[in-house]
């Protein structure tokens, strides 16, 4: 298995440039996020699906979108790119709760893609 | 919502030693605690976990303690060695595993293991 993997691992935007990120998991998780880090910040979720189809928004969503039209694959686009978004981007996924506990839900992490607006 | 703040930001220790990082939450709600790993130019790990119904977790040279009353949780590490290096995050679920299990993540702590 490959786990969690992200497109592209770099990428160099111009102000107002537009780009999409591909997450794709194979582990059949439900739950997919899209996170940012920026130093002394820690991980802020931007926006996160709980299924095929569904999208919402978590702690910093404003200038991004994104979209679940596959269970595997989750996209975070970026319409109009702004120098405040240049930071390191990761995708995350995990599955449904194990037994009946209220269960952990590790989430799985991909290896980043970082991106800088100039 | 749900706010978590770490400390220190950065920690160094020397091969052999202990290494304690300290977070804070402010949702009594929050029922779930994980600690991530991130080595240079990789995704966190997920080290080790505690839920609320538990004060304590050990997995070999690692361990969580988690204090509900004082809403405070720490991650202690014994026997430190270089390979520990890294940085280190805690989290709190903010919502229920139902409606997406949310983490809130605290802001990192930057752990230095001298040989």
């Amino acid at each position: 298995n490959a786990g969690v993997t992200q497109t592209p691992k770099f990428r160099v935007l111009k102000t107002g440039q537009s780009m999409t990120l591909l997450c794709a998991q194979d582990m059949n998780h439900e739950y997919m996020y899209w996170y940012r880090q920026d130093p002394g910040m820690g991980l802020r979720l931007i926006h996160y699906s709980v299924g095929e189809g569904t999208t919402a928004k978590g702690e910093v969503p404003d200038g991004y979108n994104v979209s679940r039209l596959k269970k595997q694959n989750f996209l975070l686009g970026l319409e109009s790119a702004a120098p405040s978004q240049t930071s390191v981007y990761f995708c995350a996924s995990s599955g449904l709760p194990r037994g009946i506990q209220p269960g952990g839900l590790e989430q799985y992490f991909g290896p980043g893609t970082r991106l800088t607006v100039t | 919502g749900e706010n978590v703040e770490q400390h220190p930001s950065t920690l160094s220790v020397q091969e052999g030693d202990s290494a304690v990082i300290k977070c804070t939450y402010s949702d009594s709600a929050s029922n779930y605690f994980p600690w991530y790993k991130q080595e240079l130019g990789k995704g966190p790990q997920l080290i080790i976990d505690i839920r609320s119904n538990v004060g304590e977790k050990k997995d070999q040279r690692i361990a969580v303690t988690l204090n509900k009353t004082a809403k405070h949780f720490s991650l202690h590490i014994t026997e430190t060695q270089p390979e520990d290096s890294a940085v280190y995050f805690c989290a709190a679920r903010s919502s229920p595993y139902n409606q997406g299990g949310k983490l809130i993540f605290g802001q990192g702590t930057e752990l230095s293991v001298k040989p």
